[in-house]
């Protein structure tokens, strides 16, 4: 059964700061999404990730994927207040259409 | 294309009612999904149609829950007998595998079952 763990699963930074959220996933997959939440409003794609070694990178937030390690990273350089959300990875299930979302991370950027 | 769309975007009903919720995807795309999610989780996944036909279905979608897409375009999912274990954010995607497949999420539907 495919288990995604995200840590820190709270993270308070101060504007300018960088940082990194972890994305560890227990079983093989090809495909890795990170997403953004706001309060009580719906998810937003940020990334799609599709291949060991992959990065990309929009604005301050740059994802990477290491399917050996089953790991993915999403850095945020130099925060700002309008980062501040909660930030899922979800990662493919075997051939199958779902994913299997992360418990989140809740980012509160402060002045 | 105006995105994912749901509706009714909130539902109050008491428990033993039925409840019935439409998705409406981004049109051509031909998968569609539905996720719960419950607050500070992350969404769980509960069934999913490529075209009209259903694929999978998550052991968390007991039989008071039924979804259907009967011509590959909307879909509506159907809870039976309400439970107040059932109130959550409900949640519809749709993607292409013309593409990355990238699942693109709608406003959810937030049920409250007193």
């Amino acid at each position: 059964e495919l288990k995604v763990e995200q840590n820190p699963l709270f993270l308070s930074m101060q504007e300018g700061k960088n940082y990194t959220i972890y994305c560890n996933y227990s079983t093989t997959s090809d495909r890795l999404y990170w997403y953004r939440q706001d309060p009580g409003k719906s998810l937003e794609s940020l990334f799609v990730l599709l291949s060991n070694g992959a990065v990309k990178q929009e604005g301050r937030l740059m994802a990477s994927l290491d399917t050996k390690a089953r790991l993915s990273t999403l850095h945020i350089t130099a925060a700002v207040h309008d980062l501040s959300a909660t930030y899922f990875c979800a990662v493919g299930e075997g051939s199958q259409g779902n994913l299997i979302f992360g418990k989140g991370t809740k980012l509160s950027v402060k002045p | 294309d105006t995105g994912v769309s749901q509706d009714p975007r909130h539902k109050i009903t008491k428990r033993g009612q039925n409840v019935t919720f439409r998705c409406d995807p981004i049109s051509e795309h031909n998968r569609l999904y539905w996720y719960r999610q419950t607050l500070g989780q992350g969404p769980e996944f509960l069934t999913y149609f490529q075209n009209e036909a259903q694929l999978e279905k998550s052991r968390l979608l007991s039989d008071r829950f039924s979804a259907e897409r009967p011509k590959g375009s909307f879909s509506t999912l159907e809870i039976q007998r309400t439970e107040q274990g059932d109130s959550a954010m409900y949640l519809c995607a749709s993607s292409s595998t013309a593409g990355d497949d990238t699942q693109y999420f709608g406003p959810g539907t937030r049920l409250t079952v007193l």
